[in-house]
């Protein structure tokens, strides 16, 4: 069972928007920035939003993050067929002193 | 540009050790800024944190995993490695290894390039 919690799945047409929401508590979110990775089908995770906002070099602007409180969200607007994958929101956590992470949300595109 | 790349076992007995190696190649470990996480998933599952180290030897374990875990820095290999005892099938997973950037706590820190993960089996 997951610290941090996401939807198992979510869904959207090409060129469509979807978001995928995380959710977590006062010794991980509440406090601290949240992370997402990409992670495709037998490949490592791989950061696509860091700091809430930032994306790394190479990330399509397409993606976006924000965060409120305990809650963030991925947004992934103008769908394409690659950005099918599984993604994971991540915070540090101060009382275990580590990375919690979510589920994880598979995201298909129909 | 930074590289990282897990070896060991494929195969693991139940109640041996697990032990793994993460070579770095593009970046000194000794010459710090970063911090070396293990993370595991289970097939088809999400991923746990294990652990992570400093190039001082400072560690911070999985309190869920902390009596059978030891994380340990090579500066001289330019290596990280992980031995997990005493395993058993709930241990079968893709171990990486990871590099963050950005200190524990700032909006900065982030994990920014991980190895390709090995799959380790616990079976008899």
């Amino acid at each position: 069972q997951s610290v941090l919690t996401q939807p198992p799945s979510a869904s959207g047409t090409p060129g469509q928007r979807v978001s995928i929401s995380c959710s977590g508590g006062s010794s991980n979110m509440e406090i601290n920035t949240v992370n997402w990775y990409q992670q495709l089908p037998g490949t490592a995770p791989k950061l696509f939003i860091y700091n809430n906002i930032q994306r790394p070099s190479g990330v399509p602007d397409r993606f976006s993050g924000s965060k409120s409180g305990t809650s963030a969200s991925l947004a992934i607007s103008g769908l394409q067929s690659e950005d099918e994958a599984d993604y994971y929101c991540a915070a540090w956590d101060d009382s275990l002193s580590g990375w919690v992470f979510g589920g994880g949300t598979k995201l298909t595109v129909l | 540009q930074v590289q990282l790349q897990e070896s060991g076992p494929g195969l693991v007995k139940p109640s041996q050790t697990l032990s793994l190696t993460c070579t770095v190649s593009g970046v000194s470990i000794s010459s710090g800024g970063y911090y070396w996480h293990w993370i595991r998933q289970h097939t088809g599952k999400g991923l746990e944190w294990i652990g992570h180290i400093y190039h001082s030897g400072t560690t911070y374990y999985n309190p869920s995993l902390e009596n059978r875990l030891t994380i340990s820095v090579d500066t001289s290999k330019n290596q990280v490695s992980l031995r997990l005892s005493s395993v058993t099938a709930a241990d079968t997973a893709v171990y990486f290894c990871a590099r963050q950037r950005g200190y524990y706590g700032s909006g900065n820190a982030r994990l920014d390039s991980w190895g390709q993960g090995t799959l380790v089996t616990v079976s008899s």
